[in-house]
């Protein structure tokens, strides 16, 4: 079935370090959307691609969907300690768009 | 108003209790969902809504009874739950067509005992 994978699983970084997670599916998406969950919280949307090779950023955030539209990533510059959390993404199902794939997350922990 | 709100924000039950989970949302939404999150997991989709009719079951156990009596409110209905029942529990809402972003609602953490 439909597949969407993140690496790493868990990524510690001392504050001003960069970060970066990569998510990958099985299948070629129309979009991908990005989440991020900070602990005890819920998840809250980041942003959502659509267009192959796409960039967009938000001030320290960077996000990538790839060319071939099964791949993405989310980059942190100078990690703050405002960034910890788990980030998501997530793809729609090809069989049912109502219905959103997510990631397993990265779950990132910032050292002052 | 961009708020999903959910009640209660924790609940224990013993396993031949029955309780309901409550969610609202004034922001125009039509599609609204039902996941559930266990520690360290991502959320898992259990019920999606569409214009206040049921769209998607994911094959949920009958002790889990979703329920949207209007475009602003959905409850889930919970009957006879087992401690692996004892989850995260978070409603979501977006615009029904196409895939737009999910606003999700704080959680009710729920334990069964």
């Amino acid at each position: 079935g439909q597949q969407v994978m993140q690496i790493p699983q868990y990524q510690h970084v001392q504050e001003g370090e960069d970060f970066t997670t990569y998510c990958n599916s099985s299948t070629t998406l129309s979009n991908i959307q990005w989440y991020k969950q900070r602990p005890g919280g819920h998840p809250v949307f980041l942003i959502q691609l659509v267009k192959s090779g796409e960039v967009k950023k938000q001030k320290r955030l960077t996000f990538q969907f790839g060319e071939a539209k099964k791949n993405s990533s989310l980059h942190i510059t100078a990690t703050q300690t405002t960034d910890v959390g788990t980030y998501f993404c997530a793809g729609p199902k090809k069989t049912s768009y109502d219905k959103v794939i997510f990631g397993p997350g990265t779950s990132l922990s910032v050292i002052p | 108003d961009t708020e999903v709100t959910q009640t209660p924000k924790h609940l224990v039950m013993g396993m031949t209790n029955k309780k309901s989970l409550k969610c609202e949302q004034h922001m125009g939404h039509r599609a609204m969902y039902w996941y559930k999150q266990k520690a360290k997991k991502p959320p898992e989709l259990m019920f999606v809504y569409s214009y206040e009719k049921l769209s998607i079951n994911e094959s949920v156990p009958s002790r889990f009874s979703p329920e949207c009596p209007n475009s602003s409110l959905l409850n889930l209905h919970l009957h006879a739950l087992q401690p692996e029942d004892s989850a995260l529990y978070l409603c979501a809402s977006s615009q029904p067509t196409g895939v737009h972003e999910q606003f999700f609602g704080p959680g009710t953490r729920l334990t069964v005992l």
